[in-house]
């Protein structure tokens, strides 16, 4: 599979946990984007990365989220004291450059209890 | 915040029959594209039309662009069972940056053999 690819698919986790989410890209240094997604909505911007630069950071991004791009390769998206409210699907998503679509991985379901 | 906002918000068709989703956005645009996401699973690219198009075609699949009236419309022909899925609309409102796709709330089709 050489598409984007997101570890793990699934995390349950205990309210107050810290958990860890990585997404490895298609190719290096391309721009790198993170998405979250709640049932029966669409994808909300989280943050994106161009190399190993954080460029920008939605409001939705609360300061117990943090994200990284080390060496502009992989990235790793942590959510610390996680909440109920942060029950969602955190997505990845590549962009090639120009008028190109953005590639997707599957995603990580994230479960709060 | 979500800038498309779809229409309707689900649709149910027998196999063969034609699917028209709409998509309505307030800002200008660079581009537009459509993704596919089957459940659990991320986000597939569909088709991109720029701004300056006003309709394109990949296979079953018809998009129409009227910056005029901001809306977009994707046209499904001879729907499959397989084209059951939710279909999202994604606007990219920067010229060659593509620094951030919003995407709207999504509409879900189901396509009854």
């Amino acid at each position: 599979d050489t598409g984007v690819s997101q570890n793990p698919r699934h995390k349950i986790t205990k309210r107050g946990q810290n958990v860890t989410f990585r997404c490895d890209p298609i190719s290096e240094h391309n721009r790198l984007y993170w998405y979250r997604q709640t049932l029966g909505q669409g994808p909300e911007f989280l943050t994106y990365f161009q190399n190993e630069a954080q460029l920008e950071k939605s409001r939705l991004l609360s300061d117990r989220f943090s994200a990284e791009r080390p060496k502009g390769s992989f990235s790793t998206l942590e959510i610390q004291r996680t909440e109920q409210g942060d029950s969602a699907m955190y997505l990845c998503a590549e962009w090639q450059g120009g008028h190109s679509p953005l590639h997707f991985g599957n995603g990580t379901r994230l479960t709060v209890t | 915040s979500q800038q498309g906002e779809e229409d309707p918000q689900a649709l149910s068709i027998q196999e063969g029959e034609n699917a028209t989703m709409n998509c309505s956005y307030k800002t200008s645009i660079n581009n537009l594209q459509w993704y596919r996401q089957n459940s659990g699973r991320g986000l597939v690219h569909l088709i991109l039309i720029r701004s300056n198009e006003r309709e394109k075609h990949s296979g079953r699949l018809r998009v129409t662009l009227d910056t005029s009236k901001k809306s977009s419309s994707l046209l499904i022909t001879a729907s499959r069972a397989a084209d059951t899925a939710s279909y999202f609309c994604a606007t990219d409102p920067y010229t060659g940056a593509n620094s951030k796709l919003t995407f709207g709330k999504g509409i879900t089709l189901s396509v009854r053999p």
